[in-house]
């Protein structure tokens, strides 16, 4: 079956910190994959995307991530964290031939002063 | 910005009552979705449309009914809550086009059935 698992439910880093949240899929195929991200209270905004080529991908917000085919891996990275990125954390995955999205449970990204 | 809506933001109601959360886009978008999210768990999808006239059910079961007589709205009803409907509904929209696949997430409606 088709699913997004992000193994850590809680990670909590220093402001200034790098930061790596991971993303593992289970596909037949590549999926098409996208982080979001969800403040309190709010809905979830794309920080990023993967379709195919260049395996890292540019993000807002200062975020980066590398898909990894061998490792089927998706993670997601930022050299230096903000106060402001305090928020949940969700990876999310479709078939080539779907519209539908399959989430991941999502991590929720503390940070500390 | 994402152009889409949704009211209530937060609801609570006792058990057995009618509820409609209401979605609005002004994107044009022709494929519409909801979402339920419970805390601390991933996002399952309910329902979704295609376009006008199209609706679908999700992975999930759900009680709920969606309608879709605008390409801009796509209510979810509720005939009769229950507390187990207590979750968080967001609802979604995307542009035609495989290559795309962006949803844009309204800021979602928090349903408290007592």
């Amino acid at each position: 079956a088709q699913s997004v698992t992000q193994p850590d439910i809680h990670i909590t880093v220093s402001e200034g910190a790098s930061l790596e949240l991971r993303c593992n899929y289970s596909y037949g195929a590549t999926p098409y994959l996208f982080w979001y991200v969800q403040s309190p209270g709010q809905g979830l905004q794309l920080l990023l995307k993967y379709f195919s080529g260049d395996t890292l991908v540019q993000g807002i917000k200062g975020f980066e991530a590398e898909f990894k085919r061998s490792q089927s891996s998706f993670n997601l990275r930022k050299p230096s964290v903000h106060w402001s990125d305090a928020a949940e954390y969700f990876c999310a995955a479709r078939g080539d031939s779907s519209y539908k999205l399959i989430f991941g449970s999502g991590t929720r990204l503390l940070v500390r002063p | 910005e994402a152009d889409i809506y949704q009211t209530p933001r937060y609801l609570v109601i006792g058990t057995g009552k009618k509820i409609t959360l209401e979605c609005s886009q002004t994107m044009g978008h022709d494929k519409m979705y909801w979402y339920q999210q419970d805390p601390g768990m991933e996002l399952h999808l309910i329902h979704y449309s295609y376009g006008v006239n199209s609706t679908e059910k999700g992975d999930l079961s759900s009680e709920s009914t969606v309608s879709r007589i605008r390409t801009e709205h796509f209510p979810l009803t509720l005939e009769s809550a229950r507390p187990s409907h207590t979750s968080q509904y967001l609802c979604a929209s995307s542009l035609t086009g495989l290559n795309t696949g962006e949803l844009f997430f309204g800021e979602g409606s928090r349903l408290t059935v007592l």
